[in-house]
């Protein structure tokens, strides 16, 4: 069965200071997928990134960048120069291949979430 | 495009009764997924639509209930309703193949007394 872990619970900056939220995976499909979300206080689940198991070329958008090592099943996220807005719960998610049958249609297995605080 | 909406935004009921929540994905989205969140349990997928059709299930008990319609449009409905059902309830919408990203709505937040 697929599982998602985000050992960090907690996580305090002060503005300004590079962040960066781990994730790791198990999953024994060859093909899956790889998400972060972020959670503000409102509730909505805002997507950030998707990844594929075939691309593990690394990615930069503005102040953040992903981090994708197959070999180490991690999917690190990097918040560079925080600042206050990006207070929130971040959450790394896993779908697996839908091909491999209806256990996979429409599911994301989440992580806990990682909360983090930017103080000013 | 309008983004995922869900109705009602906060509902308290009382144990025993029933509820329904209602999810209307994103226009050209045939695929609506819900999950619960839970302080303890965290995000936890109840089950998947797709053209009208359950396509996917998660280990919930069999008093939550969902449908689409003809439109995309989703219900979820929790019968007998218990404490431990008190949870924000999120829906997602996707085209529905395995590799496309799911866009949430705001959540419903049901509280049970």
């Amino acid at each position: 069965a697929q599982k998602v872990t985000q050992a960090q619970t907690e996580i305090s900056v002060v503005e300004k200071e590079d962040v960066t939220l781990d994730c790791v995976y198990e999953t024994r499909d060859t093909t899956y997928y790889l998400f972060w979300y972020k959670q503000p206080p409102s509730g909505e689940l805002v997507f950030l990134i998707r990844r594929n198991s075939f691309d593990e070329q690394n990615e930069i958008s503005g102040r953040y960048s992903w981090n994708f090592q197959k070999s180490t099943s991690s999917f690190n996220f990097t918040i560079t120069a925080s600042q206050v807005v990006d207070s929130a719960v971040y959450f790394c998610a896993l779908s697996e291949n839908s091909n491999a049958g209806g256990t996979s249609y429409g599911k994301l297995t989440f992580g806990q979430g990682t909360i983090l605080t930017v103080h000013p | 495009k309008a983004g995922v909406t869900q109705t009602p935004r906060y509902l308290i009921k009382t144990r025993g009764q029933q509820v329904t929540l209602s999810c209307s994905p994103i226009s050209g989205h045939r695929s609506v997924s819900w999950y619960q969140q839970t302080p303890g349990q965290g995000l936890q997928f109840l089950f998947e639509y797709f053209s009208e059709t359950q396509r996917n299930k998660g280990n919930f008990p069999g008093r939550f209930s969902g449908r689409q319609f003809s439109n995309s449009r989703s219900e979820m409905n929790v019968s007998t309703l218990e404490l431990g059902d008190s949870a924000l309830y999120l829906c997602a919408s996707s085209l529905g193949r395995g590799r496309d990203t799911q866009y949430f709505g705001p959540g419903t937040r049901l509280t049970v007394l």
